[in-house]
């Protein structure tokens, strides 16, 4: 079975580093493209930027350059999303998913992570 | 950037026909996704390239594509077709996805 699991809900004070997880199983994880993607409390699909595993081949939306950074582990097909300071406003769910090229489609989705920065 | 724009709700009674549209500059000549999105958890693909399912998702959805405005047909609404559902697409000019303001269907 594909499937992408997340790492848990974390609860991170303001200023605080943070490195979420997203470990890809059932397929070759360094064959497709890792997508992040946030959602705010009660608000919509942001879409963060993506990786290929196979080669660290690494894009971000404007929105997001230089506010995270995304990397990834093929010995151990875990992709990562990280921040150095963390703000109140990052408070998300935030999730990965997974596509084949960076048109197609996310068509598996890992479970998402909470974040919660709170002081 | 490239703004899709969908409503914010839509209303169907059980066994009825919900259409939700996905409003975009020339948005027919992109291939657009589908997304249903059940309160609390993860987003799932349910349409891909305009009007293709993934496996395991039921045949009443089904997607369409022309013009400004693609839209995403559930017939024959249940229940557990309430959700929200997001349209997505590439942006060719920022070389990134986009996605919907997302639509939250209700079941009367």
């Amino acid at each position: 079975e594909v499937q992408l699991v997340q790492s848990g809900a974390e609860v991170k004070k303001p200023g605080e580093s943070l490195k979420i997880s997203c470990k890809g199983s059932g397929y070759s994880f360094t064959s497709y493209w890792i997508g992040w993607v946030r959602q705010m409390p009660g608000k919509g699909l942001e879409w963060m930027g993506i990786i290929y595993p196979g080669d660290s081949d690494t894009r971000y939306s404007p929105s997001f350059q230089g506010q995270v950074t995304i990397s990834a582990d093929k010995s151990i097909s875990t992709a990562y999303l990280q921040w150095s300071s963390l703000k109140a406003s990052d408070t998300a769910m935030y999730y990965c998913a997974k596509q084949e090229t960076t048109e197609d489609a996310f068509d598996i989705w890992g479970q998402g992570t909470m974040v919660t920065v709170s002081s | 950037s490239y703004v899709l724009t969908q409503p914010p709700s839509v209303s169907v009674a059980p066994g009825q026909t919900a259409r939700i549209t996905c409003g975009g500059n020339n948005i027919g000549s992109k291939s657009v996704h589908w997304y249903q999105q059940k309160p609390g958890q993860a987003p799932v693909l349910v349409v891909y390239d305009d009007s293709d399912r993934p496996s395991g998702i039921p045949e009443r959805f089904s997607g369409s594509n022309s013009g400004n405005t693609a839209t995403l047909t559930i017939s024959r609404v249940e229940a557990g077709d309430e959700a929200d559902y997001y349209c997505q697409v590439w942006d060719s000019s920022s070389d990134h996805p986009v996605f919907g303001t997302g639509t939250k269907v209700t079941v009367l």
